[in-house]
């Protein structure tokens, strides 16, 4: 069994913070780093895919970082918006299975 | 575009029944899995398929089976439901080399 760690497992933030979350896995037989975000009663959605090490990723106030060489990824969120509450997932693709993490569960406060 | 489309929505099964959750995509993707998701848990990985034809274990795959009989559809067998079977099960489909992965609408099944 191979190991995803997210933490913290929970985060709760007021309105406009600024936030990051980690995703720690095996830096051996990497292919691919996921980040999803999950929000209640929907399905997880892809925000980023990363594939190499040094990898920077956007997407409006979201963006990623990996590094594959030590095994670490970071997903910041600036200005936290209510709609950003939601549950992050990663997920480490190794060629063949993807395993994913536990998730960071993210609260933002108005 | 339906994207991926998973069937039920939810189910209560007794002991020992044993029923077929469905899973079907539109978007050609060669790589299908299906994941079980319990509470501190996230999601595990229980069979997959990188092509028609072909399929694989994950981390959790006893009590299910699975085929692939054709690039759209990937199927979850169990075989005699247990309680220790119930979950929320998510189908996903993606390109193959480790590409976004879409997912189902998820199933919530409770085995009493």
């Amino acid at each position: 069994i191979l190991n995803v760690e997210q933490s913290p497992q929970s985060l709760h933030v007021q309105e406009g913070d600024s936030t990051n979350f980690t995703c720690s896995f095996p830096s051996s037989n990497f292919y691919a780093l996921h980040w999803y975000r999950w929000e209640t009663a929907k399905s997880p959605e892809a925000l980023f895919v990363m594939t190499l090490n040094g990898d920077e990723k956007k997407k409006g106030r979201i963006s990623a970082t990996l590094n594959t060489k030590e095994g670490y990824s970071y997903l910041y969120i600036k200005g936290s918006q209510p709609e950003d509450s939601a549950t992050y997932l990663c997920a480490f693709f190794n060629g063949n299975q993807f395993y994913f993490g536990t998730g960071t569960s993210l609260t933002v406060i108005p | 575009n339906a994207g991926v489309t998973q069937t039920p929505k939810f189910q209560v099964l007794k002991t020992g029944q044993s029923m077929t959750l469905q899973c079907a995509q539109d978007m050609n993707h060669e790589y299908m899995s299906w994941y079980r998701q319990d509470p501190g848990m996230g999601l595990r990985l229980i069979h997959y398929s990188v092509g028609a034809g072909i399929t694989d274990q994950g981390e959790v795959p006893n009590g299910y089976n699975v085929s692939r009989s054709t690039t759209e559809d990937f199927p979850l067998r169990l075989l005699s439901a247990a309680p220790s079977q119930t979950s929320v099960y998510f189908c996903a489909s993606s390109y193959p080399g480790g590409g976004e992965a879409f997912f189902g609408q998820g199933t919530r099944l409770t085995v009493v």
